[in-house]
C-alpha cells in the first residue's frame, strides 16, 4: 500500500533553516509528482510548490520563491523540503502529498510539525 | 486571506443533507475542472474525497458529491452521519503562474 512517511518533528530559532523529508514507499516513486502543503495551528492548508521525482524540476507558490527548496531522492524513493530564513509565522504542520495528475492529492503523510521559537 | 472563500462554518443534523460553497474566481475554479475536496479530522492528515469536480476516489461514500456552476464549487454531504464532522477544504488549479489554492476550510458540525 502507498505511504508517505515524514521525518519528525523540529523546533527551530528564528532566521535558521528547517529541512523536512517525506519518504515513499508502495508505488513508482518517479511516475508521481510530489506536493508540499503547509497548516498553520488552528489555520487552513496553504500550497506551497511540487517537485517532480523524474526530473528533479520544481514549481513553487510565489509566495515561498527565494526561501524554499524541494528536492528528491529517487535512489531512496524521498521527497525534501528546506526553507530557510524561518520567522514565527512558518510554525506549522508540514505535509507532502502525491499527486497523479490534476490535482489528485490522493495519499499525505502525517506531516511534520515545525516550531519556530527563541 | 486565502484565495478560495468558503464558509467558516455549516451544521446539520444527522440524516440531513448540507451544502459547503467554495468561490473562486475566472482564474481558477471558473476555467479548470480541476476542483478538489478534502476532509480533515482533528490531528489527521486531509483525505481527499472528491477531485475533479464531481469524481470520487474509491472508498468514499457515495453521500459525499461535487459540482460546479461558474466561479463557485460545492460539496454536498446527503444522509449527515457523526463521523461526517470534520474541516473540509476546497482546491483548485490557477494556471501555470499560481498553480493550486485552497479555499479557507468549514467547519461541519452535525447536530
Amino acid at each position: 500500500q502507498v505511504q508517505l512517511v515524514h521525518s519528525g518533528a523540529e523546533v527551530k530559532k528564528p532566521g535558521a533553516s528547517v529541512k523536512v523529508s517525506c519518504k515513499a514507499s508502495g508505488y513508482t516513486f518517479t511516475a508521481y509528482y510530489m506536493h508540499w502543503v503547509r497548516q498553520a495551528p488552528g489555520q487552513g492548508l496553504e500550497w506551497m510548490g511540487w517537485v517532480n521525482p523524474d526530473s528533479g524540476g520544481t514549481n513553487y507558490a510565489q509566495k515561498f520563491q527565494g526561501r524554499v527548496t524541494m528536492a528528491s531522492d529517487t535512489s531512496i524513493s524521498t521527497a525534501y523540503l528546506e526553507v530557510s530564513r524561518l520567522t514565527s509565522d512558518d510554525t506549522a504542520v508540514y505535509y507532502c502529498a502525491r499527486e497523479p495528475s490534476n490535482g489528485i492529492f490522493d495519499h499525505w503523510g502525517q506531516g511534520t510539525l515545525v516550531t519556530v521559537s527563541s | 486571506q486565502s484565495a478560495l472563500t468558503q464558509p467558516a462554518s455549516v451544521s446539520g443534523s444527522p440524516g440531513q443533507s448540507i451544502t459547503i460553497s467554495c468561490t473562486g474566481t475566472s482564474s481558477d475554479v471558473g476555467s479548470y475542472n480541476f476542483v478538489s475536496w478534502f476532509q480533515q479530522q482533528p490531528d489527521k492528515a486531509p483525505k481527499l474525497i472528491i477531485y475533479e469536480v464531481t469524481k470520487r476516489p474509491s472508498g468514499v461514500s457515495n453521500r459525499f458529491s461535487g459540482s460546479k456552476s461558474g466561479n463557485t464549487a460545492s460539496l454536498t454531504i446527503s444522509g449527515l452521519q457523526a463521523e461526517d464532522e470534520a474541516d473540509y477544504y476546497c482546491c483548485s488549479y490557477a494556471g501555470r503562474s499560481t498553480s493550486w489554492v485552497f479555499g479557507g476550510g468549514t467547519k461541519l458540525t452535525v447536530l
